[in-house]
């Protein structure tokens, strides 16, 4: 699976939009783009995913640029609950996801 | 709530200790995982299960033994573990189309934290 870029802490006001980037330029043509995220100490929770076109659900946006090699996440309007470990996965030609370190956002009051 | 429970959330166990966790999903899909988080890295998969059968086993040592009854429970046998196995463990749960190997949406459980003096 290709490998994904992201940095490792951003900070948000509350309210604001989060705007969580992410690099995946060896992307192939038959892998997705997933976000999940991690409350301290708690389960991973899947937020949206997609593979070409940007996608829209209750919890978030999911930007991907025309070439794929990269996507960005958004949280219209962060709240202290998303706070959070986010994780950009890409994945496709089997089932695993392969968790890198992901982004640490920190929503300040 | 996933729809995955484990349990227990916390166990503290002696090296000489046999244990067993335990995974359940109430979502109807036929793969189900362990995973492993220790701390300060990421995730790293320990088994699959797809409909039942093991299908990935990541060098995961012995004193691990994972059992898959039936595709709504999953356990994780553990004997003569050692500190280092101190770790967060996650069972998640998925929907694979049968033959087919596209990936998908994992649910993952609260976790089992456990701790090996």
């Amino acid at each position: 699976d290709a490998k994904t870029t992201q940095p490792p802490s951003m900070d948000c006001a509350e309210g604001r939009a989060a705007n969580l980037p992410c690099n995946h330029s060896t992307i192939s043509g038959n892998e997705y783009v997933y976000w999940y995220r991690q409350i301290h100490s708690q389960g991973p929770q899947y937020i949206i995913h997609g593979l070409k076109n940007n996608e829209t659900n209750e919890m978030a946006s999911l930007i991907i640029t025309e070439d794929r090699k990269s996507s960005t996440l958004i949280l219209p309007h962060a709240t202290l609950r998303d706070t959070a470990v986010y994780y950009c996965i890409v994945g496709g030609s089997n089932y695993k996801l392969t968790f890198g370190k992901g982004t640490l956002l920190t929503v300040n009051p | 709530e996933t729809g995955v429970t484990q349990t227990p959330r916390h166990l503290v166990m002696g090296m000489t200790n046999k244990k067993s966790l335990k995974c359940e999903q109430h979502l109807g899909h036929n793969a189900m995982y362990w995973y492993k988080q220790s701390a300060k890295k990421p995730l790293e998969l320990m088994f699959v299960y797809n409909f039942k059968e093991q299908t990935e086993n990541n060098s995961v040592p012995s004193r691990f033994s994972p059992e898959c009854p039936n595709s709504s429970h999953l356990f994780l046998h553990l004997h003569t573990l050692q500190p280092e196995d101190s770790a967060l463990y996650l069972c998640a749960s998925s929907q694979l189309g049968r033959g087919t190997r596209v990936a998908d949406t994992q649910y993952f459980g609260p976790g089992t934290r456990l701790t090996v003096l």
